[in-house]
């Protein structure tokens, strides 16, 4: 299995715009978590997903954030409109329901400007 | 090389010599703790995790012990790499799946 897979690698936008990042779990897994990277904050837990149905969403900052899993093997995050703050690393983990073990993709280095 | 909580974000090791990471937890509900590595550039790679009801657990050249007395939580790395040079997060588990992590112990292995 090639792992999680985020993409874009790397997004530059400008304040304002609409920044969509997207990952495809490892197959099987049935929960996905989507994180949020700084220097200041450390990792935070955005959003988590079990069989595509959102959990728990109460890491998401603001309005402007949204996630969505359509089906088992894609989901995305939604920034509309992106802001300078949102500057961060963004991943992906997923897990299957017999380990305690999630796995991360490389993740999506936002840059606001 | 000893790190002491999360106040001392930097550890510097020798080649070879073993490695003691340190983290203190909050949550008394977790049932479970994990340490993860990030290297740079990637994302966080599970390492070994241990059970609530647990206070030692081994895996290969790691041993992570847990007294939950004090609310501690430790990674010894044994023999040193090159290759173990990264950031290391400590995660507590609680509610069956949030992941809260620590700050992160910077891990640099002297040649």
């Amino acid at each position: 299995d090639a792992g999680v897979i985020q993409s874009p690698r790397h997004e530059v936008t400008e304040m304002g715009q609409e920044v969509t990042l997207r990952c495809k779990p490892i197959s099987g897994h049935n929960s996905l978590f989507w994180y949020r990277q700084t220097m200041m904050r450390g990792l935070e837990l955005l959003i988590y997903f079990n069989n595509n149905v959102p959990i728990d969403d109460s890491g998401m900052p603001e309005d402007r954030f949204s996630a969505k899993m359509p089906n088992a093997s894609f989901s995305t995050l939604k920034i509309q409109p992106s802001e300078p703050r949102d500057s961060a690393v963004y991943f992906c983990a997923s897990r299957s329901r017999q380990t305690t073990e999630a796995f991360f993709g490389q993740g999506t280095r936002l840059t606001v400007v | 090389g000893e790190s002491v909580g999360l106040h001392l974000p930097t550890l510097s090791v020798q080649e070879g010599d073993n490695s003691i990471i340190n983290c203190a937890y909050s949550n008394s509900a977790s049932d479970y703790f994990i340490w993860y590595k990030q290297e740079s550039g990637k994302g966080p790679q599970f390492i070994i995790d241990i059970r609530s009801n647990m206070d030692k657990r081994q895996g290969q050249r790691v041993t992570v012990l847990l007294n939950k007395t004090v609310k501690h939580l430790s990674l010894q790395i044994a023999a040193t790499q090159p290759g173990d040079s990264a950031v290391y997060f400590c995660a507590e588990n609680f509610n069956d799946y949030k992941l809260s992590f620590g700050a992160g112990t910077t891990v640099t292995v002297r040649a």
